[in-house]
């Protein structure tokens, strides 16, 4: 089965600084995608970036960028010129790519969290 | 707003009450999800439906009792709950489960506790 570890249970940030959230994840499938979802204390989770395994470039959207080191099943979030809105909840998840060997179905391993606070 | 609404909001029940909780997607998708959120735990897989038909019962005890009767519903049937089933229960929709990139669009969930 697969597993994901957010190792940080909370972090905090300067307004405009950079922040690194880490995952690692265990998985013995080639196929996959990972996630980075945020939960804001209104409670809506939104995704944040996504990354097929697959694909050696790291994903980007804005501010935010992955770290993906796929031998080391490591997964990190960096959030540059961190905003007090960027302050959550963020979860690493994982999805099956739903070839041999891995589940056809949609289901998502999440992390445990990681709490992000930005100070201004 | 994602298109994933939830009601009620905040439910409050007592162990030997029967409540259900509302799910409804606005996104033309297939699949529909329940995920269990609890305090310091990750979120936990609870009922998957493709086209109205349960792909995977994430061994959850019978005391909740999912339902879906078009793609756009899903209802979560709760009676004589335990105290340790307080949390926040999680909707998600997303278009299928035919793999790769397929992104869950979350609901704003139900804050449940549980006297």
């Amino acid at each position: 089965a697969q597993t994901v570890t957010q190792s940080q249970p909370e972090m905090s940030v300067q307004e405009a600084e950079t922040v690194t959230l880490s995952c690692t994840y265990d998985t013995s499938e080639s196929d996959y995608y990972l996630f980075w979802y945020k939960q804001p204390p209104s409670r809506q989770m939104i995704l944040v970036i996504r990354q097929e395994a697959y694909k050696q470039q790291n994903a980007t959207e804005n501010r935010f960028s992955v770290n993906f080191q796929k031998a080391a099943k490591s997964f990190s979030l960096k959030i540059s010129d961190s905003q007090l809105g960027d302050a959550a909840m963020y979860f690493c998840a994982y999805r099956s790519g739903g070839g041999a060997g891995g589940t056809s179905y949609g289901k998502l391993t999440f992390g445990q969290g990681t709490i992000l606070t930005v100070h201004p | 707003e994602t298109g994933v609404t939830q009601t009620p909001r905040h439910l409050v029940m007592g162990m030997t009450n029967k409540k259900s909780l509302k799910c409804e997607q606005h996104l033309g998708h297939n699949a529909m999800y329940w995920y269990k959120q609890s305090a310091k735990k990750p979120l936990e897989l609870m009922f998957v439906y493709n086209f109205k038909e349960q792909t995977e019962n994430n061994s959850v005890p019978s005391r909740f009792s999912p339902e879906c009767p078009n793609s756009s519903h899903l209802f979560l049937h709760l009676h004589t709950l335990q105290p340790e089933d307080s949390a926040l229960y999680l909707c998600a929709s997303s278009q299928d489960l035919g793999g790769g990139a397929d992104t869950q669009y979350f609901g704003p969930g139900t804050r449940l506790t549980v006297l």
